[in-house]
C-alpha cells in the first residue's frame, strides 16, 4: 500500500529566509503532484512532476523529484508572507496505465510565514 | 472559463437523511474523483470514474454512492450509512495522460 509522508507538518519560518518540505512515499512511482490550500479552499495545483530529476519552479517555489530515493522536495526562497499555506504533496501509484488514477496524498505542511 | 463547480457550499444534513452533492466540469476532461477531507488531514479518496457509465471506489467508498451519466457531471450521494459524513468534499477532474488533477472549490458537509 502506498503511504506519502510530509515533513515537517507545521512550519513558521520569518520572511526572506529559505526552507525546504519533504515528501517521501512507499512504492514506486514515477508522478508526484504539489498543491497548495489556503485556509477554508480548495485546491490549487502548484507542480506535476512526471520523472527522476524533474525540477520545476515558479517564483520562490522550487520542487524536485528523485524516484529512486522516493523523494521530493518544495523549496521555499526568500519567504514572503503571501506563501502563508498548506502544501500537500500527492503520488499516484506506478501502474504503467494512462487515464483516471488514484493519487495518494500526504498529510499536508501547514505552512506560517511571519513578518 | 473553463473550470469545475461544485454546489451547495454549505450542507446541513439531519441523521437518516441522504443527501447529494453536486460536481459539474466543462473541462472537457475523462477522469473525475470525489475526496473527502476532515480537519488538519489529507484528502482521501472516496470514488473516481474514467469514462461515463463506469466508476471505481476509492480507499473510503462506504457509506457513499456515485453515478457517471454524463461525462460533465459527477454527483456524490452521502447516504444514511455513513456515520461520520461531517467533512470537506473536494471533486476533480484531470486529462488522461498526466493525471494533474484540478479541484472545485468544495462543499462543506455539517450533520445535525
Amino acid at each position: 500500500e502506498l503511504k506519502v509522508e510530509q515533513n515537517p507538518l507545521f512550519l513558521s519560518m520569518q520572511e526572506g529566509k529559505n526552507y525546504t518540505i519533504y515528501c517521501n512515499y512507499s512504492t514506486t512511482s514515477d508522478r508526484l503532484y504539489w498543491y497548495r490550500q489556503d485556509p477554508g479552499k480548495s485546491l490549487e495545483s502548484l507542480f506535476v512532476l512526471l520523472s527522476n530529476g524533474a525540477v520545476k519552479q515558479e517564483g520562490r517555489l522550487m520542487a524536485s523529484l528523485d524516484t529512486k530515493a522516493r523523494l521530493s522536495t518544495l523549496h521555499i526562497t526568500a519567504a514572503v508572507h503571501d506563501l502563508s499555506a498548506t502544501y500537500f504533496c500527492a503520488v499516484t501509484p506506478l501502474s504503467g496505465i494512462q487515464g483516471a488514477q488514484k493519487l495518494v496524498f500526504g498529510q499536508g505542511t501547514r505552512l506560517t510565514i511571519n513578518p | 472559463d473553463g473550470g469545475i463547480t461544485q454546489s451547495p457550499k454549505y450542507l446541513f444534513r439531519k441523521e437518516g437523511q441522504n443527501v447529494t452533492l453536486s460536481c459539474e466540469q466543462n473541462l472537457n476532461h475523462d477522469a473525475m474523483y470525489w475526496y473527502r477531507q476532515d480537519p488538519g488531514q489529507g484528502l482521501r479518496l472516496i470514488y473516481y470514474s474514467q469514462i461515463v457509465n463506469d466508476f471505481q471506489k476509492g480507499d473510503i467508498a462506504e457509506g457513499y454512492s456515485v453515478s457517471r451519466e454524463k461525462k460533465e457531471s459527477f454527483p456524490l450521494t452521502v447516504t444514511s450509512a455513513q456515520k461520520n459524513p461531517t467533512a470537506f468534499y473536494l471533486c476533480a477532474s484531470s486529462n488522461s495522460y498526466y493525471n494533474e488533477q484540478f479541484f472545485g472549490p468544495g462543499t462543506r458537509l455539517t450533520v445535525l
